[in-house]
């Protein structure tokens, strides 16, 4: 199947910068996560979105939900050399025990 | 205690051969999936069983063949490795295929 795409597909920003990410689907979501995964690393939970418009904020981080729940974005503010990494997010249309993720993000931060 | 472990972590093998790659899990959960990720870090589902059985396989092709003994494992056995399955496999599990899914360390295959 089709991947969702995240835009952009890469990121290099200069720490203390901000930046965001936006995951795009052309259909209805019923609910949407978000993971990170460092380099070298295993993809790790960060977020779940349920609710249209809802938004959740976790320290520098704040994640949306569309109102028309076909949407979502990432937003780190204020970046810092630990934020390094591919940010994915994964849509969830309903169709239980299936777990797919868009294309991901890899943010670079620099000093 | 690791949620999700897998093994091995690396795997280097040549072309032809059969590998299998293990993965266990001590959440409880009854979802398990086995994903693949290529030098791009796109990550794609392949397979996900819930209590045993599969329920989605997502176009791989027949060399890739998943087996699950009980709810706790999930192993993957590959036969006649290619180049082009040279990639990350990542085993996950969740809670009903719907909650937050934890990831094993990954394997890292390289066919040669």
């Amino acid at each position: 199947g089709q991947q969702v795409m995240q835009i952009p597909q890469y990121q290099h920003v200069q720490e203390g910068e901000d930046f965001t990410t936006y995951c795009n689907s052309s259909t209805t979501l019923s609910n949407i996560q978000w993971y990170k995964q460092r380099p070298g690393g295993h993809p790790v939970f960060l977020i779940q979105l349920v609710k249209s418009g809802e938004v959740k904020k976790q320290k520098r981080l704040t994640f949306q939900f569309g109102e028309a729940k076909k949407n979502s974005s990432l937003h780190i503010t204020a970046t810092q050399t630990t934020d390094v990494g591919t940010y994915f997010c994964a849509p969830f249309t309903g169709t239980a025990s299936k777990l797919t993720f868009g294309t991901g993000t890899r943010l670079q931060v620099t000093l | 205690d690791t949620a999700v472990s897998q093994t091995p972590k690396y795997l280097v093998t040549q072309m032809g051969n059969d590998k299998s790659i293990k993965c266990e899990q001590n959440l409880g959960h009854d979802t398990m999936y086995w994903y693949k990720q290529d030098s791009k870090k796109f990550l794609k589902i392949m397979f996900s069983y819930n209590n045993k059985e599969l329920i989605i396989n997502e176009t791989v092709p027949n060399r890739f063949s998943p087996k699950s003994p009980d709810k706790a494992h999930l192993n993957l056995h590959i036969n006649s490795l290619e180049l082009g399955d040279s990639a990350v496999y990542f085993c996950a599990s969740s809670q009903l295929g719907v909650g937050e899914a934890f990831f094993g360390q990954g394997t890292r295959l390289t066919v040669v």
